[in-house]
């Protein structure tokens, strides 16, 4: 089963920035937190992970709690482009298992 | 680097018959996973591979479904006697795993295999 809980589904205004929740409540000294995503029809896309420390890339910012319970996903200018499922992973040297994601829905 | 490559890309075929997909993953990745989608699901994790060793496979799996992944390069998942309920994308993924790290763990994923039983 997944270890992580996520929102089923999110809006957000085109131009504004998207803030992705995700709750690992039980997560361990060593697992990582990834994000992933997926757009329609395609298989699941790598945009970001962490371990402890704030991380920032191309695509997106992750803010990791200090007590790793929870983090968010920040995608700072959503474009229509962004729709699509989030998913909210953590696992360390063990299978990569998905839960349900979060479906964001950038609206015009 | 030419990506994961699944093939095919598009399998109908009839209850009962067997059906067999090919996964070719990125060609320095030591793990091979296998998925199944179906609409509005996430992925749903079947099995996977270090090299040629499969490590584990979903107690969700029946026997009908094989996977194998000779000398550590592609795999073929193989499903026997399909009925319609085993209708899904089924997808490939593969990553590099260094030993007791995930750090830089990414999945890179194929574009799946859609089967439809009818």
């Amino acid at each position: 089963d997944a270890k992580t809980t996520q929102p089923p589904s999110m809006d957000c205004a085109e131009g504004r920035a998207a803030n992705l929740p995700c709750n690992h409540s039980t997560i361990s000294g060593n697992e990582y937190v990834y994000w992933y995503r997926q757009i329609h029809s395609q298989g699941p896309q790598y945009i970001i992970h962490g371990l402890k420390n704030n991380e920032t890339n191309e695509m997106a910012s992750l803010i990791i709690t200090e007590d790793r319970k929870s983090s968010t996903l920040i995608l700072p200018h959503a474009t229509l482009r962004d729709t699509a499922v989030y998913y909210c992973i953590v696992f360390y040297y063990d299978k990569v298992i998905f839960g349900p994601g979060t479906s964001l829905s950038v609206i015009p | 680097d030419t990506g994961v490559s699944q093939d095919p890309r598009h399998k109908i075929t009839k209850r009962g018959q067997n059906v067999t997909f090919r996964c070719d993953p990125i060609s320095e990745h030591n793990r091979l996973y296998w998925y199944r989608q179906t609409l509005g699901q996430g992925p749903e994790f079947l099995t996977y591979f270090q090299n040629e060793a499969q490590l584990e496979k979903s107690r969700l799996l029946s026997d009908r479904f094989s996977a194998e992944r000779p000398k550590g390069s592609f795999s073929t998942l193989e499903i026997q006697r399909t009925e319609q309920g085993d209708s899904a994308m089924y997808l490939c993924a593969s990553s590099f795993s260094v030993w007791q790290t995930s750090d830089n763990e990414k999945l890179f994923f194929g574009s799946g295999t859609q089967l439809s039983v009818l």
